[in-house]
């Protein structure tokens, strides 16, 4: 069975830095893109940016690309995202998933709230 | 970036009733689209991708189409449990982008 279960979330400040963590299981992890996509509270999905196989390819929404990180560790199964700068407009969940073009699995989602 | 406008962007519908949402794309997207539920407090699923292959598991009361640049997702008899919203996702270029939804509800 497919697995991601995201994790790092929380209340953060504004300003400061947060690192979630995406535990994938069930598949060949090292075989598949890997995405982030967020979701706001009471609004529609955003992609972030995406991962291939080997981290040699890392593609970001545009208005994003100067804040947020994508890595991963295939030793780990583990999928990463660094956000710094954080803004009230980052709070949201974040959702990790399999990606073929298409995101054919999701996790359940990590909750970030920024706020003083 | 291509848009993609969605809509209703809230519909009420009966049980057994045909329901169809509709995405349109600002460009050319070919086949390179997919379809999403959200049930309230859960992760979106896939369900339809590249225009019109349903995913694993999704009945075949889901169906994709596509006439240029506009696509429907259609749902032959509505049941309780398609209650949700749907999101339209294109897969032609980066960034990804998706609709703004579609909230389904029971009339």
């Amino acid at each position: 069975e497919v697995k991601l279960v995201e994790s790092g979330g929380g209340l953060v400040q504004p300003g400061r830095s947060l690192k979630l963590s995406c535990a994938a299981s069930g598949f060949s992890f090292n075989d598949y893109w890997m995405g982030w996509v967020r979701q706001a509270p009471g609004k529609g999905l955003e992609w972030i940016g995406e991962i291939n196989q080997d981290s040699s390819t890392i593609n970001y929404t545009p208005s994003l690309k100067d804040k947020f990180t994508i890595s991963r560790d295939n030793a780990q199964n583990t999928l990463y995202l660094q956000m710094s700068k954080l803004g009230s407009e980052d709070t949201a969940i974040y959702y990790c998933a399999r990606e073929e073009l298409y995101f054919d699995y999701w996790g359940q989602g990590v909750m970030v709230t920024v706020s003083s | 970036d291509i848009q993609m406008t969605q809509s209703p962007a809230s519909l009420s519908a009966s049980l057994e009733e045909i329901v169809t949402i509709t995405c349109q794309a600002s460009q050319n997207i070919g086949n390179w689209l997919a379809w999403y539920q959200q049930k309230p407090g859960k992760s979106p699923q896939l369900l339809i991708y590249g225009t019109t292959s349903l995913a694993d598991g999704v009945p075949s009361r889901f169906s994709g189409s596509r006439s240029g640049t506009q696509y429907s997702l259609k749902i032959s008899r509505l049941q309780v449990e398609d209650i949700g919203i749907y999101y339209c996702q294109q897969a032609s270029s980066t960034p990804w982008t998706f609709g703004g939804g579609t909230k389904l509800e029971l009339k």
